[in-house]
C-alpha cells in the first residue's frame, strides 16, 4: 500500500567509507524526505525531494529522487564519526494533511574510527 | 524562536494506568502531528491535529485520543495502559501541508 521499503537496516563502515541508503515504494511519491535520527535523539529533517530525478547536495550528503518518484537514495561521501545515527525516509500523506507521514524502517550507521 | 517542547521527558507507569503526554509546537505552527517510535515497529502515526481538529488518525486502538487547544498546543491521552505501549512518542510540529516536520525531544513512556 503506502509503505515504504528501506534497506540496508544496518551498515558498519570505518570513517572515510562512503555511504548509501536507498529507499522504494511500489506507487508513486508526491515528494520524499529524509531525517536523521541521532542516538537517544530525536528525528531531525534533512531535506524534501519533490521533482522527478532530482538530485540535491549537502556538503557530503547527496539525495536523489528516482525518474519514476517511485525510489530514493542518501549517499554521504567519506563518512565521519558525526554521521553516526538512524537515517530515514518519509513519504507524505498528501492531500489536506500537514503532518502524517509514512516513515521507512530506517537505515542504522555506525561509524568506525 | 523555541523548538517543540515535549513534557515530561521520562514517564513510568503500570499496566492499567492512562498517561497524558503534553507537546509545545513552535510558535506560528498550527499542525501538531504525534508518532509512536519503539525497536520493533519503527515511527508510526498516531494523529494529527490542525485548529483543534484532528486530521487524520492512524492505525491505533482508541485507547490513544488526542487535543488541540486554541493555542495549538496539544495533549495525548493513553488509557488503560498495556505493556507493549511502552515506547518513545514524539510530537511534531509543522508550517506548511506536506512540508518538514520539526520533532520535540519526545517523552520516553515505560509501562511495568
Amino acid at each position: 500500500g503506502q509503505q515504504v521499503m528501506q534497506i540496508p537496516q544496518y551498515q558498519h563502515v570505518q570513517e572515510g567509507e562512503d555511504f548509501t541508503t536507498y529507499c522504494n515504494s511500489s506507487t508513486t511519491l508526491s515528494n520524499i524526505q529524509w531525517y536523521k535520527q541521532r542516538p537517544g535523539g530525536h528525528p531531525v529533517f534533512l531535506i524534501q525531494l519533490v521533482k522527478s530525478g532530482e538530485v540535491k547536495k549537502q556538503k557530503r550528503l547527496t539525495f536523489q529522487f528516482g525518474e519514476a518518484k517511485k525510489n530514493s537514495s542518501l549517499h554521504i561521501t567519506a563518512t565521519q564519526t558525526t554521521d553516526v545515527g538512524t537515517y530515514f525516509c518519509a513519504r507524505a500523506a498528501g492531500g489536506t494533511s500537514y503532518g502524517k507521514l509514512t516513515f521507512g524502517q530506517g537505515t542504522i550507521l555506525t561509524v568506525h574510527p | 524562536k523555541a523548538g517543540v517542547t515535549q513534557t515530561p521527558r521520562y514517564l513510568i507507569k503500570t499496566r492499567g494506568q492512562q498517561v497524558t503526554l503534553s507537546c509545545s509546537p513552535i510558535s506560528g505552527h498550527r499542525s501538531v502531528s504525534w508518532y509512536q517510535q519503539t525497536p520493533g515497529q519503527g515511527l508510526q502515526f498516531l494523529f494529527e491535529y490542525f485548529s483543534e481538529t484532528q486530521r487524520n488518525k492512524g492505525n491505533f486502538p482508541g485507547r490513544f485520543s488526542g487535543r488541540q487547544f486554541s493555542n495549538s498546543r496539544s495533549e495525548m491521552n493513553v488509557s488503560t495502559l498495556e505493556l507493549g505501549d511502552s515506547a518513545l512518542y514524539l510530537c511534531a510540529s509543522s508550517l506548511e501541508q506536506n512540508e518538514k516536520l520539526f520533532f520535540g525531544s519526545g517523552t520516553q513512556l515505560s509501562v511495568l
